[in-house]
């Protein structure tokens, strides 16, 4: 079980948008502790996509956003393409643990 | 380029300890700390431990706090990761990563999968 819950799979058309929730707690994003999102292709090593909340890496399309509000983050993904097909991860930090923790992963599939 | 070149594939016995290195370059490897992210198969990414490059001071998973040490050589600079008495669970793909976010990482090495079975 993991500390962030994010929903097993989101799917979507190519074109349209799609959101991934990250829900934590008080002890982590609504703690205040940055948010990251990493994706996650397949034979691959994951890379960063969103930091901080809503930085984007310079060489990541517009088309990935984050927000957060409260104890929960959101990715936000619009045109999809076939090519974000992958895992994406949440990922804070959390002051009861004293750990890092990751979100379950979510499973993007474009249709 | 920023890169993390890792370790090859080990296969080792339960109760066994296994070494995992990860290789920097590209950057100034004794200005950051290096976290070590595992994927069993069929799971999510989990978080292991850091290990600072500046200090050599650690930070390691309360689940691994017992079983892991991490350090890092600057004439090297490369990072290592030593898991002992291992179990079939452990049989993951094991990521080292740049701590170059707040509490987060940047630049990901390209996993070196460690297989335990007898």
């Amino acid at each position: 079980q993991s500390v962030l819950t994010q929903p097993p799979s989101v799917s979507g058309a190519p074109g349209q948008r799609v959101t991934i929730s990250c829900n934590g707690s008080n002890s982590n994003i609504g703690a205040g502790y940055d948010v990251h999102w990493y994706q996650h292709l397949p034979r691959a090593a994951p890379k960063v996509l969103i930091y901080s909340d809503t930085n984007r890496p310079s060489e990541v399309p517009d088309r990935f956003s984050g927000s957060k509000s409260g104890s929960s983050a959101t990715l936000a993904i619009t045109g999809l393409q076939a090519t974000d097909e992958a895992d994406y991860y949440c990922q804070s930090y959390d002051r009861s643990l004293s750990d890092w923790v990751f979100g379950g992963g979510t499973k993007l599939t474009v249709l | 380029q920023l890169q993390l070149v890792q370790s090859g594939g080990e296969v080792k016995e339960p109760g066994a300890s296994v070494k995992v290195s990860c290789k920097a370059s590209g950057f100034i490897f004794s200005n950051f700390a290096f976290s070590w992210v595992r994927q069993a198969p069929g799971h999510g990414l989990e978080w292991v431990g850091w290990v600072s490059a500046v200090n050599g001071q650690t930070d390691y998973a309360q689940k691994f706090r017992d079983r892991v040490m991490m350090t890092t050589d600057t004439s090297t600079t490369t990072a290592y990761m030593v898991l002992k008495s291992l179990r079939s669970d452990d049989t993951a793909v094991y990521y080292c990563a740049r701590n170059g976010l707040t509490n987060g990482v940047d630049v990901w090495g390209q996993g070196s999968t460690v297989t335990v079975s007898s």
